[in-house]
């Protein structure tokens, strides 16, 4: 079974804090990864690729760990739009089975 | 107009009634997903084609038939529902990069 894991959360931190997500994944022959976000009732919608070399979106950066099998998501300088729920995307082999995790909680107060 | 369309978006239902979700994209791609998801549960594969002839189960197939009609539409058929397929679903597309694009959702409630 190929599992991907997250931290369900809540992460609740006030506003202008630095959040961190992390993510394992059990299979190594992982291909591709990203970090959706989703917000309540909506569809999810891609947040970032995650790339070996790491990257980075304004406050946004993503990172991968091969050889622990796990990605990141840091989160600087938190606003009240970040609230939502973080969900890790892990696709296997070079056909793409994109597999979840459950999502990881973001709640973000003034 | 969006990229990924589901009907019908809300569908409240009876135990044992047949129940069809469609699913249409126009962003032409081969790979087509159908997802539901529960509170606590994140997203689940129910199935996936890669192309018109090509239908695979996911990690939750029983239960669920798909049809792709075309390269753009892709169907998900419940037979019989029971009250523990009453979740959202999702369909999504995804190309050469693997990125997901997704439909609103389609919330199904099955009495």
């Amino acid at each position: 079974r190929k599992e991907v894991e997250q931290d369900p959360g809540p992460f609740n931190v006030p506003e202008g804090a630095t959040v961190a997500f992390n993510c394992t994944y059990s299979n190594s022959a992982s291909q591709s990864f990203f970090w959706y976000r989703q917000d309540c009732r909506k569809e999810p919608k891609l947040l970032m690729s995650v790339y070996s070399s790491g990257n980075e979106d304004g406050r946004f950066t993503a990172q991968l760990n091969r050889a622990s099998q796990y990605i990141s998501l840091l989160i600087r300088d938190s606003k009240l739009s970040d609230s939502a729920t973080y969900l890790c995307v892990v696709n296997w082999g070079g056909s793409y089975i994109p597999t979840f995790g459950r999502g990881t909680s973001l709640i973000v107060h003034p | 107009d969006a990229d990924v369309t589901q009907t019908p978006r809300n569908r409240i239902t009876k135990t044992g009634k047949r129940i069809m979700l469609e699913c249409s994209q126009t962003k032409g791609h081969d790979r087509m997903y159908w997802y539901r998801q529960d509170p606590g549960l994140g997203l689940r594969l129910i199935y996936y084609s890669f192309d018109v002839k090509d239908i695979n189960k996911g990690e939750i197939s029983d239960g669920y038939s798909v049809s792709r009609q075309a390269q753009a539409k892709f169907s998900l058929s419940l037979e019989s529902a029971i009250p523990n397929q009453t979740a959202l679903y999702f369909c999504a597309t995804s190309g050469s990069t693997g990125e997901l694009f997704f439909g609103e959702g389609s919330r199904l409630t099955v009495l």
